[in-house]
C-alpha cells in the first residue's frame, strides 16, 4: 500500500534554532517528492519539488534532501523563525497509469517559541 | 494576484440541505482538484478534473459532486450533506494535468471549513 509517513508528529523549538523533519514513504514507481507549509487555518504552500535524481532543493531556510534508495526525505530548517511555526506535509508522487497519483503524509506540527 | 479562491471560507449546515462550494483560479490552469482534511489524516483526493467537461473521482467521492463547465471554475456540490462530510475542504489547481514527468507547483486554495449538524 502506497503510504508516507512522517517523524516527529509534533516539535517544539527555540526561536534560532535549527531543526529537522523526517519523511518516509513506501510509494511506487516513485516521480517526485514535495514539501509544503501549511499555516493554521490556510492552505499548503509548496516549498520544495524533487525528481527521483535530485537529492537536495534548498527555498531559502529550507532544505530538503532525497535518498530515493532508502524511500527517506528530510526537510531541515536553518534559524527558525516565529513564522516558521506550522504544519509541513510531505507528498509523494506515484505514477498511475501514465499521470501521477498524490499521497499525503500528515504533517508535522513545528511550534517555534520566543 | 495569481490565487484559487474558495467561498464560503465557514459554512455550518444541517444534514440534507444541499450546498454547493464554489473554487476559481486566475492562472489558466488545466488541472483542478478537491481535498479534505481530516485531524489525524492527510489531504484526501475527493474529485479531480484535467479539464474542462473532463473530471474523474479520487479516493473519497462517495456523497460529492463536481462539474467543470469553465476553465477557472471548479464547483463543489454536496447533494445531501451528513454529518461525516464535517471538515476542511481545499481546492487546489496546477498548469498541466500532473503528468507523470510534471514538477508543476499545486496551488492551493484558503480553505473551506464545514459543519454538518
Amino acid at each position: 500500500k502506497n503510504q508516507v509517513e512522517q517523524s516527529p508528529q509534533s516539535l517544539i523549538i527555540l526561536e534560532g534554532k535549527n531543526c529537522t523533519l523526517q519523511c518516509n514513504y513506501t510509494v511506487s514507481p516513485f516521480s517526485n517528492l514535495r514539501w509544503y507549509k501549511q499555516d493554521t487555518g490556510r492552505g499548503p504552500v509548496s516549498l520544495t519539488i524533487m525528481t527521483f535524481s535530485e537529492n537536495t532543493k534548498s527555498n531559502g531556510r529550507y532544505t530538503a534532501t532525497l535518498d530515493a534508495d532508502t524511500k527517506q526525505s528530510s526537510l531541515h530548517i536553518t534559524a527558525s523563525q516565529l513564522s516558521d511555526s506550522a504544519s509541513y506535509i510531505c507528498v509523494v508522487s506515484g505514477e498511475n497509469t501514465g499521470f501521477q497519483k498524490l499521497v499525503f503524509g500528515t504533517g508535522t506540527r513545528l511550534l517555534v517559541s520566543p | 494576484e495569481a490565487q484559487v479562491t474558495q467561498n464560503p471560507r465557514y459554512l455550518i449546515t444541517v444534514t440534507g440541505k444541499k450546498l454547493t462550494v464554489t473554487c476559481s483560479q486566475n492562472m489558466n490552469h488545466e488541472y483542478m482538484s478537491w481535498y479534505r482534511q481530516d485531524p489525524g489524516l492527510g489531504l484526501r483526493q475527493i474529485y479531480y478534473s484535467m479539464n474542462v467537461e473532463v473530471t474523474d473521482k479520487g479516493d473519497v467521492p462517495e456523497g460529492y459532486k463536481v462539474s467543470r463547465k469553465e476553465k477557472r471554475n471548479f464547483p463543489l456540490i454536496l447533494e445531501s450533506p451528513s454529518p461525516n462530510q464535517t471538515s476542511l475542504y481545499f481546492c487546489a489547481s496546477s498548469l498541466f494535468g500532473l503528468a507523470t514527468t510534471s514538477t508543476d507547483t499545486q496551488y492551493f486554495g484558503p480553505g473551506t471549513r464545514l459543519t454538518v449538524l
